[in-house]
Order: structure tokens, then sequence, then C-alpha cells
């Protein structure tokens, strides 16, 4: 079992759409969540992160983390074509260095016209 | 430009070849990340520095990998004796601080071993 799982998709939703993205982890040091959207041939981009349980909200976007299920969601509400992507959960212990980063496989959204 | 640049774009190399990839960090960045992304996977872990000190090279998946940074700016990832294995997506990533919150992606390198 690997340390981070993500649904690998594709999922397709029409414009407009309210998508869930979700993780799972299995080791419970992890303090850090975080979410990168990753266009076709670009390196990941952060979108947000929080810090141990709870929301997050930033414009149409909300990540929530629920340690007690090691389960994570990023919610995006009023889907448009441009948040076609892959999109990245990853995880950290610490604030510091690279190591610490787990990243999911990603899940590859497509969203319809 | 602002961001991270990274070159080649894309190398294509045969088998027991060696190849060099170059990392362009933003400018005043102390801290350099190097991750590789297999296809239809998440980026992996391979080194970290913090201005010209290689403080953790834990990821490196063997010996034949090999990252340097002499003058705390610019990063070359060599790799010797290429394997088919090593074909993957090299991501470079900086950040002004110590954290790797706030990292900052290249677009990468695409390695294709023949």
């Amino acid at each position: 079992q690997k340390e981070v799982e993500q649904d690998p998709g594709p999922l397709s939703v029409p414009e407009g759409a309210i998508v869930s993205l979700n993780c799972t982890y299995s080791n419970s040091a992890f303090q850090y969540f975080m979410w990168y959207r990753q266009y076709s041939r670009k390196g990941p981009e952060l979108l947000m992160y929080t810090y141990s349980s709870g929301n997050k909200e930033d414009g149409r976007f909300t990540a929530q983390v629920d340690k007690s299920s090691k389960y994570i969601s990023l919610f995006i509400r009023d889907s448009q074509p441009s948040d076609s992507a892959t999109y990245l959960c990853a995880m950290s212990a610490g604030d510091n260095y690279g190591q610490n980063f787990v990243f999911g496989p990603g899940t590859r959204l497509s969203v319809l016209p | 430009g602002a961001g991270v640049s990274q070159s080649p774009r894309y190398k294509v190399a045969k088998r027991g070849q060696d190849v060099a990839l170059r990392c362009d960090p933003i400018s005043g960045h102390v801290s350099l990340f190097w991750y590789q992304q297999a296809l239809g996977q998440g980026p992996e872990f391979l080194t970290y520095f913090q201005n010209e000190a290689q403080l953790d090279k834990s990821g490196l998946p063997s010996d034949r990998f090999f990252a340097e940074r002499p003058e705390g700016s610019v990063s070359t990832l060599k790799i010797q004796r290429t394997q088919q294995e090593d074909s993957a997506v090299y991501l470079c990533a900086s950040s002004s601080g110590h954290s790797g919150l706030t990292q900052h992606f290249g677009d990468g390198t695409r390695l294709s071993i023949l």
C-alpha cells in the first residue's frame, strides 16, 4: 500500500459542476496537507495548503482535512474548463525540506464546456 | 523570466549514455529541490540544496545520480550510464526560505532513454 492514495481518474464533469477530489494516507505524522494543480507539460503549482485538521477556503476552492480518518479533500465550485488539469495532493510531517513531501499520483480532471 | 527555468525541455538518450539536466532557480532563492515524476505518478523527492550545500540526497535512486549546485544558484542533475527506468520528467523547484511549502516548480525536463 502506498503512503498516499488518490483516485487517478480521469474525472469528467460539465462546466459549473462541483468537483470533489480526495486523498487518503497512512502516515499519522503528516501535519501539512497541500493541493497542487499541474497542467499538461507544466510543473505543479500550489493551490493551497492546510495545517492539521479543518477547512480552508480560497475563492472557488475549499480544502478539508480529517486527520482522524486520514482523509483530505479538495472541492472546486463552479468548475471552469480552465480547471482541467491534474490535481496532486501532497503531505508533509514538517515544513522544512522536500524529503518529507509525499505526493499522491494525481487525479486528472476534465471540465467540459 | 521570473520563474524556475529548466533545460533542456526534452532529452533523448541511448541506454548507457550520460546526461546532464540544468536548473536555473528564481534569483535569490536559497533552497533548491529536485524531483522525479514518472508517467502517471506524482513527483518523488530526489535531493535538496540549501545554497551550495546538499543537505539531503536520500531520494537519489542510485549512485548513478549526482547533483551539484557549486555557487548556490544554478544546479545540475547528472545521470550516468542511463537505463530505461530513468525515463521520467525531472522537476526542479526553488524556495526563498527553507520551507518546501513555498517552492516554485519549473516545467521539467522530459527524459527518454531508448
